[in-house]
């Protein structure tokens, strides 16, 4: 597809489960992002990838998250053991530039845990 | 401590009215972005400014970007409903990675 795409869109759970969110950046671009975006607020930095490393991971709210890269391209964002606080919309995004370019959102995955 | 502080945080006025909304840090930023994002959608780049003192026209949208590349604001002319959305400005300090302001929720009364 010609632009970022993510799944699930929707996902809803029981605490305590694990979910993994997946990300499929647009071909080609090599800095990708995780924001969790909470009801009515904005943009919450999680975890940054430049290729298949991650040079700043400090975003990530606790040990029960993480996040991968392979192939310079698609991503996933795990979370164990999930509480309520964990509900939010999931955004990712890439980037043709390391850090300073224009950013292409998906769409999000809401992810609410019961 | 948030880098980009955005206000006011909630706006709401009748259309037709003319609204301005600000970007503040206390640092130098090499360039910044504004976003939109409507319900349910990722953000969407309206605008990059890169000079200090630059100022961008997008239709009703006007971007300054302060001399001393600190700051930066958006007026809107003549709001619509169709301008209803969340604001980000976004921008990198030094060699950082792109942060986001707080956020300004727009809100356009028909």
């Amino acid at each position: 597809g010609a632009g970022v795409s993510q799944s699930p869109s929707n996902k809803v759970t029981e605490k305590g489960k694990d979910v993994e969110l997946r990300c499929d950046p647009i071909s080609g671009h090599t800095a990708l992002y995780w924001y969790r975006q909470r009801l009515g607020q904005g943009l919450e930095f999680l975890i940054y990838f430049q290729g298949n490393s991650a040079p700043d991971k400090s975003g990530l709210p606790s040990d029960r998250f993480s996040a991968e890269r392979t192939g310079e391209s698609v991503s996933t964002l795990t979370i164990q053991r999930t509480q309520q606080e964990d509900s939010a919309v999931y955004l990712c995004a890439s980037s043709s530039l390391s850090n300073t370019g224009e950013l292409f959102f998906g769409e999000g995955s809401r992810l609410t845990v019961l | 401590t948030q880098l980009l502080e955005q206000s006011p945080q909630f706006l709401s006025i009748q259309e037709g009215e003319n609204l301005t909304v600000y970007c503040n840090s206390s640092s130098v930023f090499s360039s910044l972005q504004w976003y939109r994002q409507e319900p349910g959608e990722g953000p969407v780049l309206l605008v990059t400014v890169v000079t200090g003192g630059e100022v961008k026209k997008l239709k009703r949208l006007t971007f300054q970007f302060g001399d001393a590349r600190k700051d930066s604001s958006l007026h809107i002319t003549a709001a619509q409903p169709g301008d209803t959305g969340l604001y980000l400005c976004a921008g990198t300090p030094g060699d950082e990675k792109l942060t986001f302001g707080t956020g300004t929720r727009l809100t356009i009364i028909p």
